[in-house]
């Protein structure tokens, strides 16, 4: 079966810091990946996509900056962080057209 | 129009009350939606597909309306554990993929 890892859990970072997150999936090739973030209170709002290695989209301008180094591995990163980076963040994949799964998420507090 | 609409609510029910909220959606190319459902602090799960004119399962019954473009979520004998936010979801095309667009979600709160 496939499962989707996700870490870390939680994570609090000054502002200026680098940020690293990193999310893999098992049991499936050449998945469709996703970072979405979920500001407090707001919906989920698409950051990055990725169809295959090497290829992403980015869907905002913004602070952050994804990269698939293997085919299920899926990096989320950022050389110095603002307050507004705060956020709940989510990975998923998906094979062609059909529902998202997602990883448990990774709550980042900026301070 | 915004992409994916939804009544945030919260809805209040008492158990056993039959609740259901509707979601808009603004592209008509879209041919299949979800239903996801989102505890506190908690990743989003998916609860339904939907690929035709409705889906059902169990308690939960999912409608579409092409030519209205909604999709409506029926729960029927809520239970205290349904608590949750509802999001409506869309798959939309983009320039080199395919990615889910969600609404903002709708608040449910069962109490006893």
């Amino acid at each position: 079966s496939q499962t989707i890892h996700q870490w870390p859990a939680t994570l609090v970072q000054p502002v200026g810091s680098p940020l690293s997150l990193e999310c893999t999936v098992e049991g499936t090739s050449n998945p469709n990946l996703y970072w979405y973030r979920q500001a407090a209170g707001r919906g989920l709002q698409l950051l990055f996509y990725s169809v295959g290695i090497g290829q992403i989209s980015s869907e905002v301008p913004q602070n952050l900056s994804a990269s698939r180094p293997q085919d299920r591995q899926f990096i989320l990163s950022s050389k110095k962080l603002l307050l507004s980076d705060s956020g709940f963040y989510l990975c998923a994949w998906s094979i062609m057209n059909t529902e998202a799964f997602f990883g448990q998420g990774t709550r980042l507090t900026v301070v | 129009r915004k992409e994916v609409e939804q009544d945030p609510g919260p809805f209040n029910v008492p158990e056993g009350a039959t609740v259901a909220f509707n979601c808009t959606y603004s592209n008509s190319a879209s041919q299949s939606f979800f239903w996801y459902r989102q505890d506190c602090r908690k990743e989003p799960k998916l609860l339904m597909s939907v690929y035709s004119s409705g889906n059902e399962d169990g308690r939960f019954t999912a409608q579409l309306n092409r030519a209205s473009q909604y999709i409506s979520l029926l729960i029927r004998d809520s239970k205290l554990s349904d608590s949750a936010t509802y999001l409506c979801v869309v798959p939309v095309v983009l320039n080199s993929g395919y990615a889910l667009n969600f609404g903002k979600g709708t608040s449910l709160l069962v109490t006893p």
